[in-house]
């Protein structure tokens, strides 16, 4: 049973360019959620995807857009990049309601120089 | 506003001793509480959960946490603590909205285990 993949591992971009994440749900899953996390930080939601919709949005600019397919994968897509957008973007996966655990990735380090 | 706060940036613990871990939530409602680990260069691991029940919480690798409701408090536990511990630990509470769930994480805390 695998688990919840991303890719890639690692990335660096420059100042306003453009970036695309992706994310394998673990099997079963149906629900994606981002999250980014700055160095010696927690952890911080971005937005959450269920049935091809965005269901949340945590506090991040509309730069932070994203897309569930069919088969429940996503992307996260980051335009216009700054540099503190540098950070592990984890992807976490669960089903959609109820009081389902979330299960994350390995993240991709996005670095922006 | 819902928050988790880990008042212990770095904690350092010889190897067998007993650790505790603090976490401080802030919510509105019943909380869903968690804890995960993270290794570094690593995405998170889940130790253990807290729904509803038991207060008391059992998870992998010989951790525990206690859900105090009167305190605000999940902290986490481990009678004897082993190098492999090393890593950061977050707590994290499950927010509700729309019917699912997102996760307020506190800001963590770095174990260091000394041989």
């Amino acid at each position: 049973d695998a688990g919840v993949t991303q890719s890639p591992t690692h990335l660096i971009k420059t100042r306003g360019q453009q970036v695309t994440l992706r994310c394998s749900p673990k099997s079963g899953h149906d629900t994606v959620s981002w999250y980014q996390q700055a160095l010696g930080q927690g952890p911080q939601f971005i937005f959450q995807y269920y049935e091809e919709e965005e269901r949340q949005r945590g506090n991040f600019p509309d730069r932070f857009s994203g897309h569930q397919f069919p088969n429940y994968s996503s992307e996260l897509n980051v335009n216009a990049l700054l540099l503190g957008d540098s950070a592990l973007y984890l992807c976490a996966s669960t089903f959609y309601g109820g009081r389902e655990t979330q299960y994350f990735g390995p993240g991709t380090r996005l670095l922006v120089l | 506003a819902q928050s988790v706060t880990q008042p212990d940036i770095h904690i350092t613990v010889s190897e067998g001793a007993s650790l505790e871990l603090r976490c401080n939530y802030s919510y509105g409602a019943t909380p869903y509480l968690f804890w995960y680990v993270q290794s570094p260069g690593q995405g998170l691991q889940l130790l253990l959960k807290y729904f509803s029940g038991d207060t008391l919480v059992q998870g992998i690798k010989g951790f525990e946490a206690e859900f105090k409701r009167s305190q605000s408090s999940f902290n986490l536990r481990k009678p004897s603590v082993h190098w492999s511990d090393a890593a950061e630990y977050f707590c994290a509470v499950g927010a509700s909205a729309s019917g699912t769930y997102k996760y307020i994480f506190g800001t963590g805390t770095r174990l260091k285990v000394l041989a």
